[in-house]
């Protein structure tokens, strides 16, 4: 069971947006920043928010990433087929002097 | 521009140490500024984080809860990489490993290797 709460999966039709939340604690999210990570089986992980809302460069302004509290959210705008990829959030968790993850949320393009 | 390179082997079997490297190039396993990350992914456990080291005066290091007691990673000053050995490995320790360099957040990512753990 991860330390961070995620939905297991999130879907919409393409052109549509989807949120993904993720729920910690003030021991994690609530205190640290939170990233979020793209992942395709096979590839590395990409990096796609940082510091709860920046963007690196590259990562097109459909995705956007806010914090509230112990929680955090990612945005992705204008669903496209190519967006159908597991997604992840992380932070800091300064209890456990570890860095903690999500289980991931699949998003599936209808 | 940083560059992870992983090496080690695919297959290990069970009761024995999965050993994996991660050579760098673009910065330093010594840098102040860098911190260097071993996180594996499997389809039943998701990204996993495993552990960390870094050094900022000193070395240090921190250990993911569920694998601590068998866990080690360390920095090799001499070749600029960085090492994770975990020991005792089960067929739940099947999974697709990866180095990362990061604090909070990883932007440079290793290529992957898939570790499967069978005899």
């Amino acid at each position: 069971q991860s330390v961070l709460t995620q939905p297991p999966s999130v879907s919409a039709a393409p052109g549509q947006k989807v949120t993904i939340s993720c729920s910690g604690s003030s021991s994690n999210i609530g205190n640290n920043y939170v990233s979020w990570y793209q992942h395709f089986p096979g590839i590395a992980p990409k990096v796609l928010i940082y510091d709860n809302n920046k963007r690196p460069s590259g990562i097109p302004d459909r995705f956007s990433g806010s914090k509230s509290g112990t929680s955090a959210t990612l945005g992705i705008t204008g669903l496209q087929t190519g967006d159908e990829a597991d997604y992840y959030c992380g932070t800091w968790d300064s209890r456990l002097s570890a860095v903690v993850f999500g289980g991931g949320t699949k998003v599936t393009v209808l | 521009q940083v560059q992870l390179q992983q090496s080690g082997p695919g297959l290990v079997k069970p009761s024995q140490t999965l050993s994996l490297t991660c050579a760098i190039s673009g910065d330093s396993v010594s840098s102040n500024s860098a911190v260097w990350n071993w996180i594996r992914q499997s389809p039943s456990r998701g990204l996993e984080w495993l552990g960390r080291t870094y050094y900022k005066s000193k070395w240090s290091k921190n250990y993911a809860v569920s694998v601590k007691r068998r866990i080690t990673i360390n920095p090799d000053t001499s070749k600029n990489q960085f090492s994770l050995q975990l020991d005792s490995v089960t067929p739940e320790d099947t999974a697709v490993y990866y180095c990362a360099r990061g604090d909070q957040s990883f932007h440079i990512w290793g290529q992957g290797t898939m570790v499967t753990v069978s005899s």
